[in-house]
């Protein structure tokens, strides 16, 4: 069965600095893979997904993603931290499309941002 | 994209009662999802709607606790059912799309 890892429940960082939240899957067959985000008192919102073609996929507010099949990881960064980043962010996997069947999630990484 | 509309958006409820969940989406979609997202934890699906069959049920859930109507191609129910403290989580509804699954704001349920 599928399974996804966030490293760390709760990141913080300052503004201005480099924000890394991990993500690691487990998968027999090359996944599709997403991160969300939500914001307090709101739905999840899709910040970018990995389907297939090149591994480093861009996102929405300034966010990218690498897929590393040989280290089974799908890492989530921003080169600069801004407050407005504050939020609960979420990996995802799924193996058949994202749109047709189960998505199994991670925890969650609960990023703060300090001025 | 599309736009998902869920209603209520919180809820507090007595023990035993039940309570049923509205999901709208701005467009026509073949298949919805309902997610748990159970206090400090991730999101576990529930179930998977499509409209004009019964809905399919994820290990650990049945239908007679949460039963789900998916009458046309833009709306779907899921009732929580004979409410327990246990119970209180938040109720997500998504929908496929392109890929996709767009999710609504959440139905934040507490069972007293």
């Amino acid at each position: 069965a599928q399974s996804v890892t966030q490293l760390g429940s709760h990141v913080s960082v300052s503004e201005g600095a480099l924000v890394l939240l991990r993500c690691n899957y487990s998968s027999s067959v090359p996944p599709y893979l997403f991160w969300y985000v939500q914001y307090p008192n709101q739905g999840l919102q899709l910040l970018l997904k990995y389907t297939t073609g090149a591994t480093l996929v861009k996102g929405i507010n300034g966010f990218e993603a690498e897929f590393k099949k040989s280290e089974t990881s799908f890492h989530l960064t921003k080169p600069s931290a801004h407050m407005s980043d504050a939020a609960e962010y979420f990996c995802a996997v799924e193996e058949y499309g994202g749109s047709q069947g189960n998505l199994i999630f991670g925890k969650g990484t609960k990023l703060s941002v300090k001025p | 994209s599309a736009v998902i509309s869920q209603k209520p958006s919180r809820d507090i409820c007595q023990r035993g009662t039940s309570l049923t969940i509205q999901c709208q989406v701005d467009s026509q979609v073949t298949m919805m999802f309902w997610y748990r997202q159970q206090p400090g934890q991730s999101l576990t699906l529930i179930a998977t709607a499509n409209q004009g069959s019964e809905a399919t049920y994820e290990s650990g859930f049945v239908i007679d606790k949460f039963p789900i109507s998916r009458p046309n191609l833009t709306f779907s129910t899921l009732t929580v059912s004979n409410m327990s403290p246990e119970d209180s989580s938040i109720y997500l509804c998504s929908v496929g799309s392109g890929n996709i699954q767009y999710f609504g704001a959440g139905t934040r349920l507490s069972v007293l």
